[in-house]
């Protein structure tokens, strides 16, 4: 089992659909996070979860909703999304205050929006 | 502003060394951060510095200098799997991570 799970791999979606996006870290950390990559930009940081309370949400438009049900899983729903929302949406979990703190990261979801 | 430059693209030969900079403008500095990404994957922890100097982990090494604001990257006896994006990421005065754009690195035979 790898350290952190995302599903779907490939997320093809109209902008009038509602989709989810899952991730699951099976390190026992107590942070996740959602980023989004762009290609040649750099990672843009849009939620955080630590000990399952949302700490960070960089204004992201209402049409990204987050859940973080318990500490392992995480959950990105998107509806209504636009053409420019089309990215790499890539879960992250690390151990608050431990040492370098370092992010594991799972594979991500390459999503596009027509 | 916050900012993190790196170069966009570099192409180096296999077996050869290679050093990848980094330099960046934050406001305060908790630590700079190295990750690997191969295409399709997941990007990967490579090296962390926090302190002045070069940390080395076998074939990579990372350097720090602070008063300058600037790390390089430096990988040897590259191998064609080395042929990925290489990320650098400074914690600012918020532990908040400031990222860069990355660097494609291409290994040619």
């Amino acid at each position: 089992e790898t350290g952190v799970t995302q599903t779907p791999r490939h997320l093809v979606m109209g902008m009038t659909n509602k989709k989810s996006l899952k991730c699951e870290q099976h390190l026992g950390h107590n942070a996740m996070y959602w980023y989004k990559q762009s290609a040649k930009k750099p990672l843009e940081l849009m939620f955080v979860y630590s000990l399952e309370e949302r700490v960070e949400n960089n204004s992201v438009p209402s049409r990204f909703s987050p859940e973080c049900p318990n500490s392992s899983h995480l959950f990105l729903h998107l509806h209504t999304l636009q053409p420019e929302d089309s990215a790499l949406y890539l879960c992250a979990s690390s151990q608050v205050w431990a040492e370098g703190e370092k992010l594991f990261f799972g594979s991500g979801t390459q999503l596009s929006v027509l | 502003g916050q900012n993190i430059d790196q170069p966009t693209e570099m192409t180096a030969t296999e077996g050869a060394i290679v050093q990848i900079n980094c330099t960046y403008q934050t406001s305060g500095f908790n630590g700079l951060f190295w990750y690997q990404q191969h295409a399709g994957e997941a990007p990967t922890f490579l090296s962390y510095n926090v302190l002045d100097g070069l940390e080395e982990k076998g074939r990579f090494s990372s350097f720090l200098s602070r008063s300058k604001g600037y790390s390089y990257l430096l990988l040897k006896e590259l191998q064609m799997k080395d042929s990925a994006s290489y990320l650098c990421a400074v914690k600012d005065s918020n532990y908040q991570l400031i990222w860069g754009a990355g660097t494609k690195l291409i290994i040619k035979p």
